[in-house]
């Protein structure tokens, strides 16, 4: 099992370049979220998913949008990068089961520079 | 919407003593409560966790008490090492919607040999 797996591990944007960090998992898990970390900071959660074709807001989704087309795989786009989205972003993925949720794991992360 | 507070932000210990880190959180839902060690660059790794239908849990010389009534959760390393020196998570999971973790701000452990 790789467990979760993003790409890239390091990007740099121009102010208004757009573009997709990748997040896949091969644990089965139904749940996957997105969270970002701001340096010195705790992880503020972007979106998450509950399942394919799902998607919810979380405490910060201004400037980004998610998909779920399959159980594996979640992307998060940055349209119109800006500066306010420097940070390092963290896939995670769980199991939901009866209003519990087991096997929280993160992937290795995004460090994101918006110039 | 939902929090979680953690206390304190630094910690400072002697190398064998022991360090205790403390959160409180607000939606008295909550059912499941992991800490997540994070060394510098790399992602949080899950350390210890606790479900809310059990008071104390220990692994080593990590242990981890809930106190539900109060809506507060503690972490305990004894013993401590260099290598404990890092950040910790606690987090708490919430149901708006679907289960998901809110984290606190992060405690940067520093043990000094």
């Amino acid at each position: 099992n790789a467990g979760v797996t993003q790409t890239p591990k390091f990007r740099i944007l121009k102010i208004g370049q757009s573009m997709t960090l990748q997040c896949t998992q091969d644990m089965n898990h139904n749940y996957m979220y997105w969270y970002r970390q701001d340096p010195g900071m705790g992880l503020k959660l972007i979106y998450y998913s509950v399942g394919a074709g799902i998607t919810d807001k979380g405490e910060v989704p201004n400037g980004y949008n998610v998909s779920r087309s399959t159980t594996e795989d979640f992307p998060l786009r940055l349209e119109l990068a800006a500066p306010s989205q420097t940070s390092v972003y963290f896939c995670a993925s769980s199991y939901g089961f009866r209003g519990q949720i087991y096997g929280y794991t993160f992937g290795s992360g995004t460090r994101l520079t918006v110039v | 919407g939902e929090n979680v507070e953690q206390h304190p932000s630094t910690l400072s210990v002697q190398e064998g003593d022991s360090a205790v880190i403390k959160c409180t959180y607000s939606d008295s839902a909550s059912n499941y409560f992991p800490w997540y060690k994070q060394e510098l660059g790399k992602r949080p790794q899950l350390i210890i966790d606790i479900r809310s239908n059990v008071g104390e849990k220990k692994d080593q010389r990590i242990a981890v008490t809930l106190n539900k009534t109060a809506k507060h959760f503690s972490l305990h390393i004894t013993e401590t090492q260099p290598e404990d020196s890092a950040v910790y998570f606690c987090a708490a999971s919430i149901r708006q919607g679907a289960q998901k973790l809110v984290f606190g701000q992060g405690t940067r452990l520093t043990i000094n040999p």
